[in-house]
């Protein structure tokens, strides 16, 4: 165990639809990142808050939003679902090592749309 | 922007082979480099990293990179690998963009090793 949560951990949904990640950050982290792996396009960053706000951008479609929350908890919402969409979504936490920032990864959220 | 390359999609050894997976990055200037290990349905778990200092970094499990500046190279090396090694392997660099930075990764190369 990590220490960063992710749920569920499967999640099959049909195109169109909504749905939400929800990631729970190392005890103490105020930062939370978002990626998407695929086959096609390997890891991707999403986005990342700190704090409760929005702080960098990465490859997110429009149809993709996140949050982080007063408890530093962060949901991902991916709307209009395609069939592309599937993949793995990971969460990750940072923390100050001393030296520089180190990240911890959740085990991630399989998305698959059918 | 920051980008990775990975050269090897998919790499077989036996084991007790010697192990090189290639890493090279976009940025010239001063980067923080990564490796990471996914074994399979697991979280992704940080081998060895290089900030600064010694271009060849000692990481967990015996693995080790070298930093190559004048190649823009980060190399994963392990003299002898074992079954447990097979796993997908990604390279990072960070990206200082916005707050506490993020990691920009390659594509990964999957190492399976035949026991």
């Amino acid at each position: 165990d990590s220490g960063v949560t992710q749920t569920p951990k499967h999640l099959i949904t049909a195109t169109g639809q909504r749905v939400t990640l929800r990631c729970s950050p190392r005890s103490g982290d105020l930062s939370v990142y978002w990626y998407q792996q695929s086959l096609d396009q390997g890891l991707q960053f999403l986005i990342q808050y700190y704090n409760g706000e929005e702080r960098a951008k990465g490859n997110i479609l429009e149809r993709f939003s996140a949050q982080q929350f007063p408890d530093l908890h962060s949901e991902l919402n991916l709307s209009s679902l395609e069939l592309g969409d599937s993949a793995l979504y990971f969460c990750a936490s940072s923390s100050w090592t001393g030296v520089d920032y180190g990240y911890t990864f959740g085990s991630g959220t399989r998305l698959t749309v059918v | 922007a920051q980008s990775v390359s990975q050269h090897n999609h998919h790499v077989i050894l036996s084991e007790a082979a010697s192990l090189e997976l290639g890493c090279n990055y976009s940025y010239g200037g001063t980067v923080n480099l990564f490796w990471y290990v996914q074994y399979p349905g697991q979280h992704l778990q940080l081998l060895l990293k290089y900030f600064s200092g010694d271009p060849l970094v000692k990481g967990i499990k015996g693995f080790e990179a070298e930093f190559i500046k004048s190649k823009f190279s980060f190399n994963l090396r392990k003299p002898s690998v074992q079954w447990s090694d097979t796993a997908e392997y990604f390279c990072a660099v960070k990206n200082y963009g916005g707050s506490q930075g993020n990691l920009i990764f390659g594509k990964g190369t999957k190492l399976s090793v035949k026991p």
